[in-house]
């Protein structure tokens, strides 16, 4: 079964850092780019980063951009967000999701996560 | 303030025909392809139509997708109640170097 499952999303401090991370199983990881999306609560989708397959391209929103790190480690099927000096409008449900295109760029994304949640408040 | 820009709200009878009007710009819908997304009340969203037109493995053809310069268009017709849900459309932007949604759309079957 295709899945990615993320986890590591918890209450933080403004100005915090944390670490998510996305297990991906049932396809073959380093294929394909994989994006973060988040959903801050009641609102609508926002795009976060976009890592390529083998890594040597990120692209990041202008929301995030120098704050937070996409990365991937192929061996172990895992994709990463490194978020830095988080604030309150960083609140939301994060998602990992693969993109459809083998080692390209589609943009669309066909397997999401259930997502992991992060709050930041003092 | 979405870049795409979606109406927030249709409403329609079962068994007729919706339309979800999605509007950009020649930096994102105008040279890139639209792919809109379902997303049911507390679950992930879903890829519902991918390259403007194209329908994923195991998606009902009730479902359609079309774009004319800018502004991009998803179809429902034979609306069932399951239908509820609300619908974005996405499409990388050149000029943001990124992924770019529309506000989403709330569809709710009379």
């Amino acid at each position: 079964e295709v899945q990615l499952v993320e986890s590591g999303g918890v209450v933080v401090q403004p100005g915090g850092s944390l670490r998510l991370s996305c297990a991906a199983s049932g396809f073959t990881f380093d294929d394909y780019a994989m994006h973060w999306v988040r959903q801050a609560p009641g609102k609508g989708l926002e795009w976060v980063s976009l890592i390529s397959w083998d890594g040597g391209s990120t692209y990041y929103a202008d929301s995030v951009k120098g704050r937070f790190t996409i990365s991937r480690d192929n061996s172990k099927n895992s994709l990463y967000l490194q978020m830095n000096s988080l604030r309150a409008e960083d609140t939301a449900l994060y998602y990992c999701a693969k993109d459809m295109a083998v080692r390209g760029f589609a943009y669309a994304f066909d397997i999401w996560g259930q997502g992991t949640m992060v709050t930041v408040s003092s | 303030q979405s870049v795409l820009t979606q109406p927030p709200s249709v409403s329609e009878a079962p068994r007729q025909r919706v339309t979800i009007s999605c509007s950009g710009s020649s930096s994102n819908i105008g040279n890139n392809a639209v792919n809109w997304y379902q997303q049911l009340p507390g679950k992930a969203p879903k890829l519902l139509i991918y390259y403007d037109d194209l329908l994923p493995s195991g998606v009902s053809d009730r479902f359609s997708g079309s774009k004319s310069g800018t502004s991009a268009s998803l179809a429902i017709s034979g609306l069932q109640s399951e239908d509820e849900a609300d619908y974005y459309c996405a499409a990388w932007d050149d000029r943001l170097n990124g992924v770019v949604f529309g506000g989403g759309t709330k569809l709710t079957v009379l």
